[in-house]
């Protein structure tokens, strides 16, 4: 079956380190995205990917980083100067966007990250 | 600041009453969609809308983007235990080239 997966599913992290959120597609799509949903803030852009080797900021991309090295594959590192780091991260697919704006989204089952 | 809002926040509905929750946002968009989040899951793609004044519906769920693609709503009809979630807008904004999800409703169908 095609789809997206994150791992893990719960990651804990010591203050000062970086830690790295897998997410790997098998859908062929194109675009790629990052998205931290806090309670009762909805879904936040982080950082997405329109194609290899390309990536644009979100809305909150400060202390974090991407690479995307592959088209399956979309890593985030939460590095040390994300000052709040816990929270639950979303991955998300889609095909390519168009000039008429975004494509519908297939997620991940996402990882919570918590600060030990 | 918050680009896309929705109200309310939290609504509670004895099952078989009908819901609506409202998508407002302060720039024009190029289109919307609506999400799904069940409880402890991940949001699931309902439907997108593009063109102004367009109207969908689903079963009992009807979605409508504004004449002026600023906002959106979603209306369930006769609400079942398996409309419990929350429901997402998202759209994209045609300045900046910058994509949005609203801050949700959160719905509660009481048996």
């Amino acid at each position: 079956d095609g789809g997206i997966t994150q791992s893990p599913k719960y990651l804990f992290r010591k203050e000062g380190q970086n830690v790295t959120l897998s997410c790997e597609q098998n859908l062929n799509h194109d675009a790629m995205y990052w998205y931290r949903q806090d309670p009762g803030q909805g879904l936040r852009l982080i950082y997405y990917s329109q194609i290899v080797n390309d990536f644009q900021k979100g809305d909150i991309a400060e202390g974090y980083s991407v690479s995307r090295e592959k088209k399956e594959s979309f890593p985030l590192t939460v590095t040390s100067a994300q000052k709040n780091p816990t929270a639950f991260y979303l991955c998300a697919s889609s095909i390519r966007l168009t000039r008429g704006g975004n494509q519908p989204q297939h997620f991940g089952d996402g990882t919570r990250l918590s600060i030990l | 600041g918050q680009q896309v809002m929705q109200i309310p926040q939290y609504q509670h509905v004895q099952e078989g009453e009908d819901f609506t929750t409202y998508c407002n946002s302060s720039t024009t968009l190029s289109n919307i969609q609506w999400y799904k989040q069940r409880p402890g899951g991940h949001p699931v793609f309902l439907i997108q809308l593009v063109k102004s004044g367009e109207v969908k519906k689903q079963k009992r769920l009807t979605f409508q983007f504004g004449e002026a693609k600023k906002n959106s709503s979603l209306h369930i009809t006769a609400t079942q235990t398996t409309d419990v979630g929350t429901y997402f807008c998202a759209g994209w904004r045609y300045t900046g080239n910058q994509f949005y999800f609203g801050t949700g409703t959160s719905l509660t169908v009481i048996p």
